[in-house]
């Protein structure tokens, strides 16, 4: 069936690095992508999107890339901070999904060492 | 604030009774989605709501699962005669009549005992 999934469930990276945080998905005929940053006991956070019709977009500190050959989506974080520690998730919309409505990976969890 | 708001944030309830969960979207927007996020996972979609038209109610896990909304605005999730694994967050969403981004409000945490 249809799933959006992530490599890593965790990741820890030191202050001032950048890190990448992957995902997978298995919908080729999905038309929109975005990534959404939760931390504790909070709902997530819109961090950055991205159309098929493109490969790559740029944020505060934050990449997109979209490579649709090998299905497989990536968010970088230039210059990582204490404040990035959260968990990350990737989502698709499929282009038959008429509603709108979010497919979610599991996640992966980002910490972020001093 | 100006955010997609959900009340209450904490419900915690006995095996077999009903809840109400309350979502007030962010103003203007047209679409309202309810998701829930079971402990350390991803969510999952239950109800979508898009203006007046019929809602999307293929991600509702039973009958005992039912969503309305009000003039347009406020939303409603309602489970009736609760079990153990319906213990979650339940976020809702909403997005203004372009689809997206949708903006989460913080959700209800439901524990049933």
């Amino acid at each position: 069936g249809e799933s959006v999934g992530l490599h890593l469930p965790t990741l820890s990276v030191q202050e001032g690095d950048n890190s990448i945080i992957n995902c997978a998905y298995s919908n080729s005929a999905s038309d929109y992508f975005i990534w959404y940053k939760q931390e504790s006991g909070k709902g997530p956070q819109f961090i950055i999107d991205i159309r098929s019709n493109m490969d790559k977009r740029q944020g505060q500190r934050v990449t997109v890339l979209l490579n649709k050959t090998v299905k497989h989506l990536s968010l970088q974080i230039a210059a990582t901070q204490p404040g990035d520690s959260a968990v990350y998730f990737c989502a698709e919309i499929p282009k038959k999904n008429q509603g709108g409505k979010l497919i979610f990976g599991q996640g992966t969890e980002l910490s972020v060492k001093p | 604030g100006a955010g997609v708001s959900q009340s209450p944030s904490n419900k915690v309830t006995e095996k077999g009774k009903d809840v109400e969960l309350r979502c007030d979207p962010i103003s203007g927007h047209t679409a309202l989605y309810w998701y829930r996020q079971s402990l350390g996972q991803g969510l999952e979609f239950l109800i979508y709501f898009q203006g007046n038209s019929a809602p999307d109610k293929s991600g509702l896990p039973s009958d005992r699962f039912s969503a309305e909304r009000t003039g347009g605005s406020v939303s409603t999730l309602t489970i009736q005669r609760t079990q153990q694994e319906d213990s979650a967050v339940y976020l809702c969403a909403s997005s203004s009549p372009g689809n997206q981004p949708q903006h989460f409000g913080d959700g209800t945490r439901l524990s049933i005992l």
